[in-house]
This record gives C-alpha cells, structure tokens and sequence, in this order.
C-alpha cells in the first residue's frame, strides 16, 4: 500500500520570497516520487521526479526538492516565489503496474 | 513538439446522453490513463491501458468505459451522465519498460464537462 500526505492545503507566500510545499509519503516498495503544478483550467505539468537516483532533484521553473527516506518526505521548495507560481500543487507517489496515488493538493497563493 | 492532446476542451451534455471525450498523444507511450478530477480535488484514476490490456479501478462506476483502437487514441464514453459526473477529465500517457517499470505520466489539458 502507498498513501501520500500533502501537509498543507494552502500555503500563501509573498513575491520573492521562499516557498516550502511540504509532502510526506508511504510506499512498502521503494517509489518514484513527482511533483506536479496544475494552473487553473489546466492540465498537470510536471515539475520535478526523484526515482532512486540523487536525493536532491532540481525541476523546472526553479524548484527542486529532496528525498528524505528517512523521514519518509519529499518537500517542494524554491527560493524566490514568482507571481506565476500561484497554482496548485500534486505531489505524487507511484509503484509499478501504473498505480500513482496523489496527494490532496496544496494551493499556492503568491502576494505582490 | 510531441504532446497528450484533448478535444474538446470543453463538453456540455444532457443528462443521460451519451458522450466521449477523446485523447491523442504524438508521445507513442504504450500506457494510456483516464482520471477523473472534481473540484478542488486531487485526480482519481478511473482506468489504464497497457498496450491493449484494460485495467479498470475497482471503484470506477459501470458508467464509464474506455477505448483505445491503436496506440495513438483512447476515448472515455459515459454512458448515462449524471450530474455527479461533472468534472475535469483528463487524459495522461507514459512508457512502460519490459520489466514493468512504469515511467513518467505526462498529462494533456484536460476536458471540462459539463451536464445540464
């Protein structure tokens, strides 16, 4: 079994400051990890995955997060928010034969 | 560029009328997924195909059913749309590897239905 645990549903940050998107997971196998970024109307896009290679991944758009099994955590983080982040937010685990559970989703809202 | 395409991007239907939305995608993924997202909801996985094998989640009404004629296409019906079936339907592709790793889901822009 795999459950994911997006810690926060909103967050709010102001521009230029840094963002923390915190996501804890469970998985009896050793997952893929991902984030994604959803913009209203849209479809998901994908921002970053970890699957077992380094610890520390760096995505799209200036985000990266760390892997962190012994915490059983993968936060989003990026230093300097932009406007353009305020969107939603998936951290996603999956397992083989396509199972892919989400998280319940973290808004971002990005203050001028 | 190669991409997950859906059309339309907006549906409107009756309830109880019929409808498919499609996906096609220029990625040449052999898995093809359908999720099912609500409002301020995470997605939830209604079915996959890998390659031509169906894989239907155990929760997924009767109501929905799914078609994928070749590689390129795959189309959600909903047989008798309710209103609980409003939703943002979207459409994602990966590759699976011969030893059964599943790679990255890459998702297109999504269907917006609408049941009057």
């Amino acid at each position: 079994a795999q459950s994911v645990t997006q810690l926060d549903s909103h967050v709010s940050v102001s521009e230029g400051t840094p963002v923390l998107l915190r996501c804890n997971y469970s998985s009896s196998y050793s997952p893929s990890l991902f984030w994604y970024v959803q913009h209203p109307n849209k479809g998901l896009q994908l921002l970053l995955k970890y699957t077992s290679a380094a610890t520390l991944v760096k995505g799209i758009n200036g985000f990266e997060a760390e892997f962190k099994k012994s915490e059983t955590s993968f936060h989003l983080t990026k230093p300097s928010a932009h406007m353009s982040d305020a969107a939603e937010y998936f951290c996603v685990v999956t397992r083989g034969a396509g199972k892919s559970t989400f998280g319940d989703g973290t808004t971002l809202t990005v203050k001028p | 560029d190669a991409m997950v395409i859906q059309n339309p991007r907006y549906q409107v239907t009756q309830f109880g009328k019929p409808v498919t939305l499609s996906c096609s995608q220029t990625l040449n993924h052999n898995v093809m997924y359908w999720y099912q997202q609500k409002s301020s909801q995470a997605p939830k996985l209604l079915f996959h195909y890998y390659d031509k094998d169906f894989n239907n989640e155990a929760d997924t009404p009767d109501n929905f059913q799914s078609r994928r004629p070749n590689t390129s296409f795959c189309f959600l019906d909903i047989r008798s749309p309710g209103l609980g079936d409003a939703a943002m339907y979207l459409c994602a592709t990966s590759r699976a590897s011969a030893t059964g790793i599943f790679e990255t889901q890459y998702f297109g822009p999504g269907t917006r239905l609408l049941v009057l």
